[in-house]
């Protein structure tokens, strides 16, 4: 079975400021990992995807993810936020092995970016 | 850049009558999907499609859903007979192939309330 976690509900961050969004996961093979945003009144849009290769994996907006497997980890970083990057992030999870291409996706985690 | 779009975006509806949700996948895309979201609580899984016929289905979606593709552009999601229970954002979603590694491009959603 798939699942995937987002231990923090909001994270505030000031301008200027790096900024890490955490994302763990659990699957039975081998994991494809996603991170999408939600802006207010609008769906959620992809940011950047891990299938295989290199455990850095950049993505739009400057948004970059570190693929950790010994920590079943894929955290979403940026170097500097913006006020703009204020939104609501998911982190998905699929699963090699089980049988289904359904994504399941974390519960969100509100991204407060700070003048 | 094409988008997924649905309508309407807001549907106000008594308990017991029948709505339908609609969603204009992006055309060369081949997957369709349907999710909800509770407020407050995580993205949740309703529906895949493809070729015509569900590919699969969630516990949600149960003998009060049904979804169809009824010309060459529209996905509908039709809901019976509305539950309070069923009061949620549903996002529409599609996607150009279904493998693990395909991402998902997501509609505005359509905030759905019983009443």
């Amino acid at each position: 079975a798939q699942s995937v976690a987002q231990p923090e509900d909001q994270v505030n961050v000031a301008e200027g400021n790096p900024l890490t969004v955490k994302c763990t996961y659990s699957v039975s093979g081998n994991p494809y990992l996603f991170w999408y945003v939600q802006y207010p009144n609008r769906g959620l849009q992809f940011l950047l995807k891990y299938i295989t290769g290199d455990n850095l994996v950049k993505g739009s907006y400057g948004f970059e993810a570190e693929f950790n497997k010994s920590q079943t980890s894929f955290h979403l970083k940026k170097p500097s936020a913006l006020v703009s990057d204020s939104a609501l992030y998911f982190c998905a999870v699929r699963d090699t092995r089980g049988g289904s291409y359904i994504p399941t996706f974390g519960r969100g985690t509100s991204l407060i970016v700070h003048p | 850049e094409p988008e997924v779009t649905q309508t309407p975006s807001h549907q106000v509806t008594q308990m017991g009558q029948e709505v339908i949700l609609r969603c204009v996948p992006i055309s060369n895309h081949l997957y369709f999907y349907w999710y909800r979201q509770i407020l407050g609580q995580k993205v949740e899984f309703l529906v895949s499609f493809y070729n015509n016929e569900i590919s699969e289905k969630s516990e949600i979606f149960d003998d009060q859903f049904s979804v169809e593709r009824p010309d060459g552009s529209n996905f509908t999601l039709k809901i019976r007979s509305t539950k309070l229970e069923d009061s949620a954002m549903y996002f529409c979603a599609s996607s150009e192939g279904v493998a693990l590694g395909y991402e998902q491009y997501f509609g505005p959603g359509t905030r759905l309330t019983v009443t």
